[in-house]
């Protein structure tokens, strides 16, 4: 069974420009979440989906984050215009039973 | 203030030894709290997961112990290996409406096992 896969690895943008990120679940898996690290920091809570729904998207700093999930499979999180505090290592995680993530390998974001 | 600290911060040790890391939380209630191994450029990976009416649970060469009342837990890692060199990050999740969790997560302790 694949994993969960995101893509691309590392990103290197300038600041004010949109960076998209991906993230494909495990097949059949309804849950998807979006955390992220930034340097030195915990990681948090950004949004989830379940199937293409947004359920919580408490998480997400502020308008310029955008995410989506077309017909309830991969996900894409926009950043548009990216800032300099929005570098970190953004990790998408999915799951189908109560307790049995599986995270991604995340993508390092970042903005110079 | 985060909700989750652990410590130590980081720690350096032998192969063949074993080691104990800390975990305090403020997060209550609580719905399960869990370890997870992250190793340099992965997603974390799960090692253990514990309800609150746990006190300990077990992954081969790892024990994780839960005392739900003084809001405290640790991971025990016995005959350490050099593939155990990674951080060991401590999350607690808060308790669920439907499919809705989120997870509070440590700042992890960096380990590193040298030969």
């Amino acid at each position: 069974e694949a994993g969960v896969t995101q893509f691309p690895s590392h990103s290197v943008i300038e600041k004010g420009q949109t960076v998209t990120l991906r993230c494909d679940p495990i097949s059949g898996h309804d849950n998807l979440y979006w955390y992220r690290r930034v340097m030195g920091k915990e990681i948090k809570f950004l949004l989830h989906f379940v199937k293409e729904s947004k359920q919580d998207e408490s998480g997400m700093p502020n308008n310029r984050f955008l995410a989506e999930r077309t017909g309830g499979t991969y996900s894409t999180l926009k950043v548009q215009p990216a800032e300099l505090e929005d570098s970190g290592v953004y990790f998408c995680a999915s799951s189908q039973a109560p307790y049995g993530y599986t995270f991604g390998s995340g993508t390092r974001l970042t903005v110079v | 203030k985060n909700q989750v600290e652990q410590s130590p911060q980081s720690l350096i040790i032998l192969e063949g030894k074993n080691c104990t890391l800390q975990c305090n939380y403020t997060v209550s209630p609580f719905s399960n709290l869990r370890w997870y191994k992250q190793d340099t450029g992965r997603g974390p990976v799960s090692l253990t997961i514990m309800t609150f009416s746990e006190n300990t649970k077990s992954n081969g060469r790892y024990t994780a112990t839960l005392d739900a009342d003084t809001k405290q837990s640790s991971l025990h890692i016995t005959a350490s290996q050099l593939s155990d060199s990674a951080s060991y990050i401590c999350v607690v999740s808060e308790p669920h409406a439907g499919n809705n969790r989120k997870l509070i997560w440590g700042l992890g302790t960096s380990l590193a096992v040298n030969p």
